[in-house]
């Protein structure tokens, strides 16, 4: 059972390029949420989707930053006209269920962004 | 805005020594208190889900317990072994809201 993939790992942007973040939850989960990692910060929260719906965005920037999760395929995280403040390793979790905080999340490897 | 505080930062121990690491969080509005554990170049892997006030969680040589009045949850590791070299994260969730993770605490065991 493959956990959570994401892709690609490592991603190199110039400013004002866009970047696509890709995340496929665990088989069964239809649950995702996306977080980011600043250098010397913890783990923040973006936002919370289930198929083809946002649930919970409050933690992502109002510009330039959108989230999708469609039907059929992974879910897309999209900065447009990167700037050097949104190089982040960038963190996508399943699970099974959501709604609430209740359930543990299965976390992916990460993509690391570096704006240049 | 919610504040979630680990501590220490980070902990050198011997191996065979059993440690203890804190996490405080805000004591109104609990609704669940997660742990995870994440290896460097790994992904964090959940530990414990944590609702109950009293709760106390094992797994293996690793336990948790949770203090939902006074907003502080231990995570203790009994005879720290080098696998166990990890930084420990902790999140907090006061109702149906996004969990709101502390910095860590990173455990370095010596052989």
């Amino acid at each position: 059972n493959a956990g959570v993939m994401q892709n690609p790992r490592h991603l190199v942007r110039r400013r004002g390029q866009e970047a696509r973040l890709r995340c496929s939850p665990m088989k069964g989960h239809s649950h995702v949420y996306w977080y980011r990692q600043l250098p010397e910060e913890g783990l923040k929260f973006m936002v919370y989707l289930q198929k083809e719906n946002i649930i919970d965005e409050s933690g992502m920037p109002k510009e330039r930053f959108s989230a999708e999760f469609p039907k059929e395929g992974p879910s897309i995280l999209r900065i447009q006209q990167v700037v050097r403040g949104d190089s982040a390793a960038y963190f996508c979790a399943s699970s099974p269920r959501g709604g609430t905080s209740s359930y543990e999340q299965y976390f992916g490897p990460g993509t690391r962004l570096t704006v240049t | 805005i919610l504040n979630v505080e680990q501590s220490p930062q980070s902990l050198h121990v011997q191996e065979g020594d059993s440690t203890n690491f804190t996490c405080s969080f805000p004591s109104s509005n609990f609704y669940a208190l997660h742990w995870y554990r994440w290896e460097t170049a790994k992904s964090p892997e959940a530990l414990f889900v944590m609702t109950l006030n009293g709760d106390e969680k094992k797994k293996g040589r690793i336990s948790a317990t949770l203090n939902t009045k006074e907003g502080y949850s231990y995570l203790y590791i009994k005879g720290s072994q080098p696998e166990d070299s990890a930084t420990y994260l902790c999140a907090f969730s006061s109702g149906n809201t996004p969990l709101v993770f502390g910095k860590g605490t990173r455990l370095s065991v010596i052989a």
